[in-house]
């Protein structure tokens, strides 16, 4: 089945503990993305890759690092988390990163910050 | 407001009724997608439309795009308890040669059965 996982669903930390969520994509897909969603304020962008070894930062990237070592990967890394980094996340891929090309969406990781 | 700026916020009627939300954006596009989040799930795709069409249909959806307007307006006809969930419009944006797609703040649609 076709489908993004993310990793974990759940999670909860502390501020300072590094934390890594994981992305991962079976469509062989270019394009990767991560987003926050924060009530009130919708999606926004993290970070995103246009294909191995290309990262580049969204709208909101301060905080967070990403890596794109192989096409079917993306994780989102958090070295220092704060609590305003409390939010639920998503990650999606889409075919090109061609704004004709749907994007699909992990069912997101709920990360709270205390 | 910001680019994909969805009204209402939130919408509220009974099953069998058409549900009809809007999505305004500011810049010029390519493409304005729709997709579906059901509570606190990951979003899922419902329809494209390209800039050089002005309707498109898929099941009981209904999308138009009036670019002079900038806005885009979906309708589900027949509503279903099944489709309560938040619904956003996304467009894209061309940045230093790369495509971005921005996401508004999104419309609750609950369908009381």
């Amino acid at each position: 089945e076709a489908q993004v996982t993310q990793n974990p669903r759940y999670l909860i930390t502390v501020t300072g503990k590094k934390l890594t969520v994981t992305c991962s994509q079976n469509m062989n897909h270019e394009y990767m993305s991560w987003y926050r969603q924060d009530p009130g304020l919708g999606l926004r962008q993290i970070y995103y890759s246009m294909n191995v070894e290309v990262t580049d930062k969204g709208d909101v990237p301060e905080g967070y690092k990403v890596s794109r070592k192989e096409k079917r990967n993306f994780p989102l890394i958090l070295e220092s988390p704060s609590p305003n980094q409390t939010s639920l996340y998503f990650c999606a891929s889409s075919f090109q990163g061609q704004p004709n090309s749907p994007l699909h969406f992990g069912n997101g990781t709920r990360l709270t910050v205390t | 407001s910001q680019q994909g700026e969805e009204d209402p916020q939130a919408l509220s009627i009974q099953e069998g009724e058409n549900a009809t939300m809007n999505c305004s954006y500011k810049t010029s596009i390519n493409n304005l997608q729709w997709y579906r989040q059901n509570s606190g799930r990951g979003l899922v795709h419902l329809i494209l439309i390209r800039s050089n069409e002005r309707e498109k249909h898929s099941g009981r959806l209904r999308v138009t795009l009036d670019t002079s307007k900038k806005s885009s307006s979906l309708l589900i006809t027949a509503s279903r308890a099944a489709d309560t969930a938040s619904y956003f419009c996304a467009t894209d944006a061309v940045t230093s040669g790369t495509y971005k797609y921005i996401f508004g703040t999104g419309t609750r649609l609950k369908v009381l059965a």
